[in-house]
């Protein structure tokens, strides 16, 4: 089965760049979305096809595709970013979707 | 206001069956495909399956695991989607979402235990 393969954990200082790499053979062809996770909530559409953002997102969240991975950047990191991070995406055949196992943003 | 709202979870034994419903309102519901998306305790989150909207055949596709026991339906016609479970495993114990990949519902627990 496919398998989109995340980091368990990242760790930043506030005011740094936090980037969460997601990889998967079929990223260069099928798109990648990105959701946000808080303890005891329902996830948050953070970014689709890559690297669109949903209004209301902040700009200092911004996504980027190459090859085979996708990238989850957060720039000047704030405390309330800490969260879980999951990327999505399908198979080569576009109807198997999966979720990258998640990462642990942890704001120091 | 865009809701979800997932209600039908509860415990149930192994081996029986359950529905879960996802309410929808705020938006058409009939031009967006729904997803089901689960979360075991302290697990990340799993893609159950979707059922894709009218102008898209209103066809359906699961994980691997959960094919042939769980299916997906909607009625358009009350903005409601459906997840019927059956052959229940403790491994299906797990907060369901429904979700057109942008809204979010706040879940229902499902608790397989005997």
């Amino acid at each position: 089965s496919y398998v989109l393969t995340q980091p368990p954990s990242v760790s930043v200082s506030p005011g740094q760049t936090a980037r969460i790499p997601c990889s998967g053979d079929a990223l260069p062809t099928q798109y990648a979305y990105w959701f946000q996770q808080k303890p005891g909530q329902a996830p948050v559409l953070l970014m689709y096809k890559d690297s669109e953002r949903p209004s209301g997102i902040p700009e200092r969240f911004s996504g980027s595709s190459s090859g085979t991975t996708v990238t989850l950047t957060i720039s000047a990191v704030q405390a309330e970013d800490e969260a879980d991070y999951y990327c999505q995406s399908a198979d080569s055949s576009g109807t198997n979707w999966v979720f990258g196992g998640g990462t642990k943003l942890t704001v120091l | 206001e865009v809701q979800l709202v997932e209600s039908g979870g509860g415990l149930v034994q192994p081996g029986r069956s359950l529905r879960l419903s996802c309410s929808a309102s705020g938006f058409t519901f009939g031009d967006y495909a729904m997803s089901w998306v689960r979360q075991a305790p302290g697990k990340g989150l799993e893609w159950i399956g979707l059922i894709r909207s009218k102008s898209d055949g209103v066809t359906t596709d699961y994980v691997a695991s959960v094919k042939g026991r769980f299916t997906i339906s909607r009625d358009d016609s009350k903005s409601i989607a459906y997840l019927h479970m059956s052959s229940l495993k403790t491994a299906d114990t797990a907060v369901y979402y429904c979700s057109t990949g942008y809204y979010w519902g706040q879940g229902t627990l499902v608790t397989v235990s005997s």
